[in-house]
């Protein structure tokens, strides 16, 4: 099972960023979402497609429909500076399958 | 708090073993399900392992199947990964993270810092 992320995405401070993970009828799947930022542990910031760990803040939310899975950041900053990666668990290989990852830059 | 920290990364030639630890703290460990993910230089994220809190259900990604073994030691509140056999491609930051209690399948909702392993002659 092939996920497909956008290597970058670009957006202005208080912008929308929308980064896609597409995969074969993924809206079938549950659709997990890290943050990986430099010398950080990476962190969890969506589970099951759509909920938000505590602590992690409501401009961060989630969507899967069809082929593609969406994580969407609101009024981004600064510090949503990141590289994103979604992650499914493939039922056919028994293995867990992350996106190539998406760099997220503010501009 | 919930951590995890790990250990036991470093330089080793290829054909060689390592073999990588993670100290748990701030929750029963026995009960939850843990996992090894790696991050090769460039790369992505890379599913390696996960284990059960008993230990008795471990899934392996095919890359790493018959060269690296899980483990963990429950009253010592560690995971394990002995690495044998390195080859290049094994190079990374090495994660250890926390599953759900009753599964390997879903997420990781705790993350440590990582342990560096280099494969190089």
């Amino acid at each position: 099972y092939v996920l497909t992320q956008p290597p970058s995405v670009s957006v202005a401070p208080g912008q929308t960023a929308r980064i896609s993970c597409e995969g074969d009828n993924i809206a079938g799947k549950s659709v997990h979402w890290y943050q990986l930022r430099p010398g950080q542990a990476p962190q969890l910031v969506i589970y099951f497609g759509s909920d938000r760990p505590s602590g992690i803040p409501e401009r961060f939310s989630g969507s899967n429909s069809g082929n593609t899975a969406t994580l969407t950041i609101s009024r981004v900053e600064a510090g949503d500076e990141a590289d994103y990666y979604c992650q499914v668990w493939d039922n056919v290989r028994d293995h867990r399958v992350f996106g190539g990852g998406t760099k997220l830059t503010v501009l | 708090q919930v951590q995890l920290v790990e250990s036991g990364g470093g330089l080793v030639k290829p054909g060689g073993s390592l073999r990588l630890s993670c100290a748990a703290s701030g929750f029963t460990f026995s009960d939850y399900y843990m996992t090894w993910i790696r991050r090769a230089p460039g790369k992505g994220l890379q599913w390696i392992s996960f284990i059960s809190g008993s230990g008795t259900t471990i899934y392996y990604a095919d890359s790493v199947k018959g060269r690296f073994t899980v483990s963990r030691d429950n009253a010592k509140n560690s995971l394990y990964l002995q690495m044998n056999s390195l080859r290049a491609d094994d190079a990374g930051v090495y994660y250890c993270a926390r599953d759900r209690p009753l599964t390997g399948r879903d997420y990781n909702d705790y993350w440590g810092q990582g342990t560096q392993v280099t494969v190089s002659s």
